[in-house]
């Protein structure tokens, strides 16, 4: 596989449910990224890991719990969400954060509902 | 507050035409400007982009137009064929990458190409 791959491409849940996501790079970069895009809102950034280590949160609610255990893969463990979280979860990577490369390769995204 | 705006919700140009999208940014630290599509059920791709050194990037079909002192760029695509019918997404950071700020992004405008 190439790119970046993320998983499940959709997710219901309930407000009490617990789930993850997963994301994983085959692109060899060294940072990876979870952003959020509501209906009728820009994408918003959630969380950088850069090197495996968590870099700025952005004041995300507690209910989502980024995990990175190593450079390829990035998680984002869901709990007691609102109906409001229902969204498109977008994880990406890129080579560089801090300089060189300013792409971002996103993957599919999660479509996700909140019940 | 937004920091990049994208007005048009939605853009229809014929077949053939030049298409022109549209993005205005207030940051005025924002240095490097990305153009991102995005096709449904995908994750957003890149494009194209500028850095604050020119005022003009081209790349095939695709230019991008920047002038800082109105903070405005612009999308060209000439000419505009079917497969170009898409989301498209402006985006701008201080630095490349985004660094632990990530980019932000436009609300996106949707072009779609008639035939």
């Amino acid at each position: 596989e190439t790119g970046v791959t993320q998983t499940p491409r959709h997710l219901v849940m309930g407000m009490t449910n617990k789930k993850s996501l997963k994301c994983e790079q085959h692109l060899g970069h060294n940072a990876m990224y979870w952003y959020k895009q509501s209906a009728k809102k820009p994408l918003e950034l959630m969380f950088v890991y850069s090197l495996e280590e968590r870099v700025e949160n952005n004041s995300v609610p507690s209910r989502f719990s980024p995990e990175c255990p190593n450079s390829s893969h990035l998680f984002l463990h869901l709990h007691t969400l609102q109906p409001e979280d229902s969204a498109l979860y977008l994880c990406a990577s890129s080579q560089d954060p801090t300089g060189g490369n300013e792409k971002l390769f996103f993957g599919s995204g999660t479509q996700l509902s909140v019940l | 507050d937004q920091q990049v705006k994208q007005n048009s919700p939605s853009l229809s140009v014929q077949e053939g035409r030049i298409s022109i999208l549209n993005c205005d940014y207030t940051n005025s630290m924002f240095d490097y400007f990305l153009w991102y599509k995005k096709y449904p059920a995908e994750g957003p791709t890149f494009l194209i982009s500028i850095s604050s050194i020119k005022d003009k990037n081209e790349d095939g079909r695709f230019t991008v137009f920047l002038n800082k002192s109105a903070k405005h760029l612009s999308l060209h695509i000439v000419p505009s064929q079917p497969g170009d019918s898409a989301v498209y997404f402006c985006a701008a950071s201080a630095i490349p990458g985004g660094g632990a700020d990530g980019l932000t992004f436009g609300k996106g405008t949707h072009l779609i190409i008639q035939p």
